[in-house]
């Protein structure tokens, strides 16, 4: 099992659509916990980050971690065709590597 | 602020041979990620330097190493190269403050590395 798992997609949606995204993990002692977006041919980018357990917005982003279910969600609002990308979780001991889901690639249609 | 950056982007190689990567973390980062990514297997963590030693490694063969200067830059090598060695290889850099604290990792571009 690996330690991350996280749905592959790929996920089309409608502009304007509410977006889910989420991953599940086996690790309890994870701490910090992340969302990436990667664009085609580029590399992955910060879209933020959580401490522990909790709730977590920027704009039309909502990031959720719940660590008595091993369980984090992305969730973006009126989605735009700019959010089409590959959406990444990661997640990180208090010191250490990073551990990363397969990633999920998100279609947004006009 | 430069970004990290990766040489070559792409690469094209031949089952055997042997390839070398580089790495420019941005300014003042001392540490360096390397990560290969594939379809497959997404994104899977290669090993860490900081302080030109060592610190953290995956579960990859030895045929993957690496190094890091003192200006902090960074190179992986992979010898003996195999079909499934083909991917995205990215190198990510970051403060590496003391303490366990957030630290942002920024991701370079990746160098894309097709093996025939």
């Amino acid at each position: 099992q690996k330690e991350v798992e996280q749905d592959p997609g790929p996920l089309s949606v409608p502009e304007g659509a509410i977006v889910s995204l989420n991953c599940t993990y086996s690790n309890s002692a994870f701490q910090y916990f992340m969302w990436y977006r990667q664009y085609s041919r580029k590399g992955p980018e910060l879209l933020m980050y959580t401490y522990s357990s909790g709730n977590k917005e920027d704009g039309r982003f909502t990031a959720q971690v719940d660590k008595s279910s091993k369980y984090i969600s992305l969730f973006i609002r009126d989605s735009q065709p700019s959010d089409s990308a590959t959406y990444l979780c990661a997640m990180r001991l208090l010191l250490g590597r990073l551990y990363f889901g397969r990633g999920t690639q998100l279609t947004v249609w006009p | 602020k430069a970004g990290v950056t990766q040489t070559p982007r792409y690469l094209i190689k031949t089952r055997g041979q042997q390839v070398t990567l580089s790495c420019s973390p941005i300014s003042g980062h001392r540490s360096v990620s390397w990560y290969q990514q594939t379809p497959g297997q997404g994104l899977q963590f290669l090993f860490e330097y900081f302080s030109e030693t060592q610190r953290n490694k995956g579960n990859f063969p030895g045929r993957f190493s690496g190094r890091q200067f003192s200006n902090s830059r960074s190179e992986m090598n992979v010898s003996t190269l195999e079909l499934g060695d083909s991917a995205l290889y990215l190198c990510a850099s970051s403060l590496r403050t003391s303490g366990g604290g957030w630290e942002t990792q920024y991701f370079g571009p990746g160098t894309r590395l097709l093996v025939l």
